[in-house]
């Protein structure tokens, strides 16, 4: 089946690293993003890794697939205020009609602290 | 501006009716997704077209449709209105139907049902 689980809710501090955990239970997903919400705006993407990759960095993101486990985290280095926002973690699966749906997390809300 | 048009932003209709969302998906996109986020289901994705056919369907409701035109912009119709159907509802594109299928979403239709 498909399911995507994160935690709700995530608070740091400004300057502090943030980690944003996702677990998913489809094992024949292939890719793996990360979108951010922020308030009133649709959803944006950050970044997207493939299943066979471990680890994907750009810039200030990090992500890390743990595949055995079936975990996905994200992690923002040198958080600032402009973070806050939700962040979904999303994987695609394959249906057996072939076709591909994009599954979402319910969203972890980063709130940045000053 | 992500390039996916949305229309209408805002929308206040009673219980019953029937409204029709509009999206038309970043040039050169042929896949249209639509998704539904309220605050109790989060992110559901609703339905997918590629190229003017359905390709993907999720949990769309009966009294939902939708559909894709030859100048590939979709519509979201939804009938009977009820109370629970308020929420925010995506429009994204992406170039194919399946792959990295790299979706970008418009800033979504806020419906709200009296």
């Amino acid at each position: 089946g498909e399911d995507v689980e994160q935690s709700l809710f995530l608070s740091v501090r400004e300057g502090d690293s943030s980690v944003i955990n996702c677990t998913y239970t489809d094992s024949s997903s292939t890719y793996l993003y990360w979108y951010k919400q922020e308030p009133g705006a649709g959803l944006q993407l950050l970044t997207y890794i493939f299943s066979n990759m471990d680890m994907k960095q750009d810039q200030r993101l990090t992500v890390l697939l743990n595949k055995k486990d079936k975990h996905l985290s994200l992690r923002i280095a040198d958080t600032q205020t402009g973070d806050s926002a939700i962040y979904f973690c999303a994987e695609v699966t394959p249906s057996m009609d072939s076709s591909y749906k994009l599954i979402f997390g319910s969203g972890t809300r980063l709130l940045v602290r000053p | 501006d992500s390039g996916v048009t949305q229309t209408p932003k805002h929308l206040i209709t009673a219980t019953g009716q029937r409204v029709t969302l509009r999206c038309s998906p970043r040039s050169g996109d042929l896949s249209v997704y639509w998704y539904q986020q309220s605050l109790d289901q989060g992110l559901q994705f609703l339905i997918q077209y590629y190229n003017g056919e359905e390709r993907a369907k999720g949990n769309i409701l009966e009294r939902f449709s939708a559909q894709q035109f030859p100048d590939l912009h979709s519509e979201l119709n939804l009938s009977s209105l009820e109370l629970g159907d308020s929420a925010l509802y995506f429009c994204a594109s992406s170039e194919a139907a399946r792959g990295a299928n790299v979706l970008t979403f418009g800033a979504g239709s806020r419906l709200t049902v009296l």
